[in-house]
């Protein structure tokens, strides 16, 4: 498995401003991934952060919004910009790692932010 | 169409016995892995189980087992001998071979167990 650890675990912020959350992980991953949860809903998968190149984006969500930086392979941060209520939700990073059998993703313990 | 589908929103389950949690899903990738996720109140994703499309055999993992029918394309997850620290949510997900690293989740199942 892997050790992955997240700052903030939750935040209450203001419509109109942005938030960076951390994601570090025990030991150097090639690719970190970034999910959101809308309550109540499944997880969807904002964008990939592969090190030392642009992050790449599923459809819905850009870099504008979402920016992203991958400075090395144990780190990354997602910053929530311009918010409003529709940002709140649960941000969850994860990383994969290969097993005996599969590779699998193991995921932090989710940042939880609400927008007022 | 869905990739990922989990029909069951909301399951109750006496403690000790067992559920059964469906999910079925929809690729025409030869090659692809599914997975079951549990994420408890805290918000947690934590990994159980997964099952390779070219595995014979159905996976275990202590009191989980995956219920894999290739055919009917369904991969239930199947919990025995229920505790009351099974209750969260269940997310059955996929991830396609030629489509990258990406994880597909299904919306999830909801598991009560009574005591």
């Amino acid at each position: 498995s892997a050790v992955i650890s997240q700052k903030p675990s939750r935040d209450i912020c203001q419509r109109g401003t942005s938030l960076t959350i951390q994601c570090q992980v025990d030991s150097q991953v090639t690719m970190m991934f970034w999910y959101r949860q809308q309550p109540g809903q499944s997880l969807t998968l904002i964008a990939t952060a592969n090190q030392g190149s642009e992050a790449t984006y599923e459809s819905g969500f850009v870099i504008d919004k979402f920016p992203i930086s991958r400075p090395n392979l144990t780190f990354s941060t997602l910053t929530v910009s311009n918010m409003s209520p529709e940002d709140s939700s649960i941000y969850l990073c994860s990383v994969e790692r290969s097993g005996s059998d599969s590779d699998t993703q193991y995921f932090g313990p989710g940042t939880r932010l609400t927008v007022l | 169409a869905q990739k990922i589908t989990q029909t069951q929103p909301g399951m109750f389950v006496q403690e000790k016995e067992a559920v059964t949690l469906d999910c079925t899903y929809d690729t025409s990738d030869p090659s692809y892995g599914l997975f079951w996720y549990k994420q408890p109140s805290s918000g947690e994703m934590i990994f159980l189980i997964y099952q390779g499309s070219y595995d014979q055999q159905n996976a275990t993992e202590g009191r989980y087992s995956l219920n894999f029918q290739k055919a009917r394309k369904s991969a239930n997850l199947v919990i025995s001998a229920s505790q009351l620290g099974d209750s969260a949510m269940y997310f059955c997900a996929m991830r396609e071979d030629n489509a990258g690293n990406m994880l597909t989740f299904g919306g999830g199942t909801r598991l009560m167990v009574k005591p």
